[in-house]
């Protein structure tokens, strides 16, 4: 079984701190992406990585930054938290060919700023 | 501008009948689908796929059906159970973008006894 973790399940941060996102995969896959969701607004995608050292922005990336040293290891990083960015963050890795797209997801990490 | 969507935000079902979930899409570069399955406080977990080359895929109980024409897919749920009370996201995703997914706002199932 695929298994993607993510390093807290529940974070509550203050305005204006750095705050970093972990999450490791242990199915050597290529692809890893990060997602915010919000009611009403379903699932974000704010980057995402198709290989070490690259990223690519998704649709929502301002406030945000990613790190991916080693391929099974993807971080999201606020790099000054607002209270907006309140919010249930997940992590996904997919394989890169095949021809199939399915993305597994870690458990979510809810990160409160106050 | 949303590009998948999910038009019911929550639908009430009862044990043993027909759940049947709807997903509208408007990029015609879409061609592959998917359908998730997400309990509170966990992530979402893969349930079924269709590619566009099909217009139906089955397994088990959940069926996905696609209608390119009109840029819509269901998923059926048959016989639903209370297990399956769930937020139910579709997504969508083009060859060749690294498998990208593309995914809608959900639909809040619930199945009651």
């Amino acid at each position: 079984d695929v298994k993607v973790t993510q390093s807290s399940r529940y974070l509550v941060k203050r305005t204006g701190e750095k705050v970093f996102l972990e999450c490791v995969q242990d199915m050597d896959h290529e692809n890893m992406f990060w997602y915010r969701q919000d009611p009403g607004l379903g699932l974000r995608l704010i980057y995402f990585s198709y290989d070490v050292k690259m990223k690519e922005k998704g649709d929502i990336p301002e406030g945000y930054s990613v790190s991916r040293e080693k391929k099974e290891r993807f971080s999201l990083i606020l790099e000054s938290a607002s209270t907006n960015q309140t919010s249930m963050y997940l992590c996904a890795s997919s394989l890169m060919t095949g021809g199939r797209y399915e993305q597994y997801f870690g458990p979510g990490t809810r990160l409160t700023v106050t | 501008d949303q590009q998948v969507k999910q038009n019911s935000p929550s639908l009430s079902v009862q044990e043993g009948r027909i759940s049947i979930l709807n997903c509208d899409y408007t990029n015609s570069m879409f061609d592959y689908f998917l359908w998730y399955k997400k309990y509170p406080a966990e992530g979402p977990t893969f349930l079924i796929s269709i590619s566009s080359i099909k217009d139906k895929n089955e397994d088990g109980r959940f069926t996905v059906f696609l209608n390119k024409s009109a840029k819509h897919l269901s998923l059926h749920i048959v016989p639903s159970q209370p297990g399956d009370s769930a937020v139910y996201f579709c997504a969508a995703s083009t060859t060749g973008t690294a498998s990208k997914l593309t995914f809608g706002t959900g639909t809040r199932l619930q199945v009651t006894l």
